[in-house]
């Protein structure tokens, strides 16, 4: 059974521009979650989608916004990028719901604003 | 390979050892609370999870031990062995939205040496 699958694995991007990261759900799991992950902070929760619905979100500027496809396949897009958005962003599928959260990160983009 | 655990507590261990890391929580409405291990370049990995009804639970090598009064929770490893090495860190989660909204830890580094 494959994993979660992020692409791209790296980027540069230029301060002021937008960047759209995809992930790609374990086959079956309808959940799919995005972190972010820095040195200064660690691992900071994003959103979450169910069936193509934003269920629950974490505390990020309204710059950070996802969505999730018919499919499961999601997406987050980060607009007017700053140099503090230099991290790793995680994307994490579950077939679980209220009654459990074991959740299946994928490796991750990295993204670096110069 | 890449890392977003700078400055992390370590703990170093020596391989055969019993490794103990500890982690505080601070959300009283936090019931259900997972471990996670990440290795350089890679996605956090499931280790183990308990529920706020239990104050024990036991898997492969690991126990996870959950005291609600203090708000700690602790990840024991037995044996610790060389590929044990990585960074490690708690979830507390909560209920919301019909799933759950996670806080992470920040993490301890574990090295254990041949």
């Amino acid at each position: 059974k494959a994993g979660v699958t992020q692409t791209p694995r790296y980027l540069i991007k230029t301060r002021g521009q937008q960047v759209t990261l995809s992930c790609s759900p374990i086959s079956g799991h309808r959940s799919v979650s995005w972190y972010q992950q820095t040195p200064g902070q660690g691992l900071q929760f994003l959103f979450e989608y169910f069936s193509e619905t934003q269920r629950n979100k974490g505390n990020f500027p309204g710059r950070f916004s996802g969505r999730q496809f018919s499919n499961s396949r999601s997406e987050m897009n980060v607009s007017t990028l700053e140099l503090g958005d230099s991290a790793l962003y995680l994307c994490a599928s579950s077939n679980q719901g209220a009654t459990g959260n074991t959740i299946y990160f994928g490796e991750g983009s990295w993204l670096t604003v110069v | 390979g890449e890392s977003v655990g700078l400055h992390l507590p370590t703990l170093s261990v020596q391989e055969g050892d019993n490794s103990i890391i500890n982690c505080a929580y601070s959300n009283s409405a936090s019931d259900y609370f997972i471990w996670y291990k990440q290795e350089s370049g890679k996605g956090p990995q499931f280790i183990i999870d308990i529920r706020s009804n239990m104050d024990k639970r036991q898997g492969q090598r690991v126990t996870v031990l959950l005291n609600k009064t203090v708000k700690h929770l602790s990840l024991q490893i037995a044996a610790t062995q060389p590929g044990d090495s990585a960074v490690y860190f708690c979830a507390e989660n909560y209920a919301s939205g019909g799933s759950y909204i996670p806080t992470f830890g920040r993490g301890t580094s574990l090295i254990v040496h041949p």
